[in-house]
């Protein structure tokens, strides 16, 4: 089955900074790669997502980029807040062929953004 | 972003009792799933759930686990006889087709 790796598990920046946050998924079928931002006690919440026939998304401050040869796919977040302060989660799904199936999702990125 | 809603938001149980965990789907949303996430970890799939049967389920749902939406109301996650290691967030998901999937607030299981 799919595994995901995520890297770091802690990330500490300064306000303003850039942040990033890579995943490596196993299963070259997978064709549905979305981060999750979740704040403490909270539901995961989607920010951002890229299908495999992209290789990159960018929504304001926070962009996707996805490499398929490689099997590898980061979150970038420009200019961090305090309010980005969160745990990121990456995934991936295969999808075979259909729009839905399981998420599999990576061990998760402590961001601490510093005021 | 879709509102999904959970109840209860938070269940105490004895160890060896049933507990039912509810989500309330959004209208339109056709695939459902439930994750579970221990504290500290990351969130792992348990079971996905379309056209009123189980489409996947991974090695966690075994036996002790049941889903079901009964007359197209709530969907359901059941534990039979649960377990100290049962303790967890349990996380409805849905998706409405086009691939993304939204989760609900969570129920907090403890089992004493």
């Amino acid at each position: 089955g799919e595994n995901v790796e995520q890297h770091p598990s802690t990330l500490s920046v300064q306000e303003g900074d850039s942040a990033v946050i890579k995943c490596t998924y196993s299963d070259s079928a997978s064709n549905y790669f979305p981060w999750y931002k979740q704040e403490l006690g909270k539901r995961p919440q989607l920010i951002i997502d890229i299908r495999s026939n992209v290789g990159e998304k960018k929504d304001q401050r926070i962009a996707v980029t996805l490499n398929k040869t490689a099997k590898h796919f980061s979150l970038h977040i420009t200019e961090t807040q305090p309010e980005d302060s969160a745990v990121y989660f990456c995934a991936a799904r295969n999808a075979g062929g259909t729009s839905y199936g399981k998420l599999t999702f990576g061990q998760g990125t402590i961001l601490t953004v510093h005021p | 972003e879709p509102e999904v809603t959970q109840t209860p938001s938070h269940q105490v149980t004895q160890m060896g009792q049933e507990v039912i965990l509810r989500c309330v789907p959004i209208s339109n949303h056709l695939y459902f799933y439930w994750y579970r996430q221990i504290l500290g970890q990351k969130v792992e799939f348990l079971v996905s759930f379309y056209n009123n049967e189980i489409s996947e389920k991974s090695e966690i749902f075994d036996d002790q686990f049941s889903v079901e939406r009964p007359d197209g109301s709530n969907f359901t996650l059941k534990i039979r006889s649960t377990k100290l290691e049962d303790s967890a967030m349990y996380f409805c998901g849905q998706q409405l087709g086009l691939g993304e999937q939204y989760f609900g607030p969570g129920t907090r299981l403890t089992v004493t």
